[in-house]
């Protein structure tokens, strides 16, 4: 079954304590993608890469690490997490450019950080 | 700076009703506009996109209206159904700084009774 599967679904954490969320996609989709959800806000952008080794920033990239060692995975890192990184992840992937097609998302990372 | 500006914020409707969604933007970069439908728990997932080289999209009961000169795009839901109560976001990408990335409004919360 084609999907983006992310983990884990839910955490909470403390303030500094580093975690990472992991992205995997089995699409061999180039193109792939982080955004926050917060009510009101909508989806926010984090970071997004357009293939192995190359990555870029969005809109709200302070606080966050991303890597793409491999086609498939795209992990967001967060080094030292603070409060107001507390949100909904979400990571996605389309098979090129946004502008091509679709793109698909996973079911998403409640985060909390107390 | 909001690239996509989405409303209303939310909506109610009768079953059977016409529900509308409107969006803009000032970017003439963007030429690639799609919506989402996102079901609580789920991650958002296509519902219906449109290119500038049309002016309508009919796919079942979900319409997508394009409006070049205005900046300004709507989706209409015909005959509303309960099984439609979703949050809905417009989005934009296109050429040049904006390729790699897809904006989002804030989202419409649609809620339709029975």
């Amino acid at each position: 079954e084609a999907q983006v599967t992310q983990n884990p679904r839910y955490l909470i954490t403390v303030t500094g304590k580093k975690l990472t969320v992991t992205c995997s996609q089995n699409m061999n989709h180039e193109y792939m993608s982080w955004y926050r959800q917060d009510p009101g806000l909508g989806l926010r952008q984090i970071y997004y890469s357009m293939n192995v080794e190359v990555t870029d920033k969005g809109d709200v990239p302070e606080g966050y690490k991303v890597s793409r060692k491999e086609k498939r995975n795209f992990p967001l890192i967060l080094e030292s997490p603070s409060p107001n990184q507390t949100s909904l992840y979400f990571c996605a992937s389309s098979l090129s450019l946004p502008r091509a097609g679709e793109l698909f998302f996973g079911e998403g990372s409640r985060l909390t950080v107390l | 700076q909001q690239q996509v500006k989405q409303s209303p914020q939310s909506l109610i409707v009768q079953k059977g009703g016409i529900s509308i969604i409107n969006c803009a933007y000032e970017n003439t970069a963007f030429d690639y506009f799609p919506w989402y439908q996102q079901f609580p728990g789920k991650g958002p997932a296509l519902l219906i996109a449109i290119r500038p080289d049309v002016s309508e999209k009919k796919e079942g009961r979900f319409t997508i209206s394009f409006n070049k000169s205005a900046k300004q795009f709507s989706l209409h839901i015909m005959d509303s159904q309960p099984g439609d109560s979703a949050t809905y976001f417009c989005a934009a990408s296109g050429r040049g700084s904006t390729l790699g990335r897809l904006y989002f409004g804030r989202g419409t919360q649609l809620t339709v009774w029975p």
